[in-house]
């Protein structure tokens, strides 16, 4: 079955350690997108990649980085720079990546948290 | 700025009950609208999307929506919940051109025997 998948499932982070979470889609698809979730906030954008070798900064990028090597990989890393790290955080993909009709495909998240 | 909000933070229905969801929207054209559902500790999941024609549009799980355009609001209603129903629904919309879809703050609904 195609779908994204996200791991692991929960992660723990301590203080100055950089982490990196995973998301992985075999759905062919060119726009990949990570957002973070808080309660009460919605989603927010934190980088998205439109194409291979791409990205761009979303609307709450600092103290996060991204790579996009493959199309299929678009791995999200949380530096020590990110000072409030915990939340729920969602990989998504889309067909195209000027494509804002077509609907997002989501992964089941990955739940990080501080020790 | 585009943005959309969701007014209700949380509702609470009783089963069987009818069920609106309040969304509303700021864009100066028409957008492209979605209604989004989370379940605990998942990723979300289409139940329905608006982008022209037919106002009124059907969903999964017997949800549908209305686009009122002269109200910029795009209501969720389901005539009878079920206790499965109870999760978070996000409003959300893009736009021509756009690259990034724009999510409300979800209304978490539950659902009481």
């Amino acid at each position: 079955d195609g779908g994204i998948t996200q791991s692991p499932k929960y992660l723990f982070r301590k203080e100055g350690q950089n982490v990196t979470l995973s998301c992985e889609q075999n759905l062919n698809h060119d726009a990949m997108y990570w957002y973070r979730q808080d309660p009460g906030q919605g989603l927010r954008l934190i980088y998205y990649s439109q194409i291979v070798n791409d990205f761009q900064k979303g609307d709450i990028a600092e103290g996060y980085s991204v790579s996009r090597e493959k199309k299929e990989s678009f791995p999200l890393t949380v530096t020590s720079a990110q000072k409030n790290p915990t939340a729920f955080y969602l990989c998504a993909s889309r067909l195209t990546g000027l494509g804002t009709n077509e609907k997002l495909f989501f992964g089941s998240g990955t739940q990080l948290s501080v020790l | 700025a585009q943005s959309v909000t969701q007014p209700d933070i949380h509702i609470t229905v009783s089963e069987g009950a009818s069920l609106e969801l309040r969304c509303n929207y700021s864009y100066g054209a028409t957008p492209y609208l979605f209604w989004y559902v989370q379940s605990p500790g998942q990723g979300l999941q289409l139940l329905l999307k608006y982008f022209s024609g037919d106002t009124l549009v059907q969903g999964i799980k017997g949800f549908e929506a209305e686009f009122k355009r002269s109200q910029s609001s795009f209501n969720l209603r389901k005539p009878s919940v079920h206790w499965s129903d109870a999760a978070e629904y996000f409003c959300a919309f893009g736009y021509t051109g756009g690259f990034k879809t724009i999510f409300g703050a979800g209304t978490r609904l539950f659902v009481k025997a």
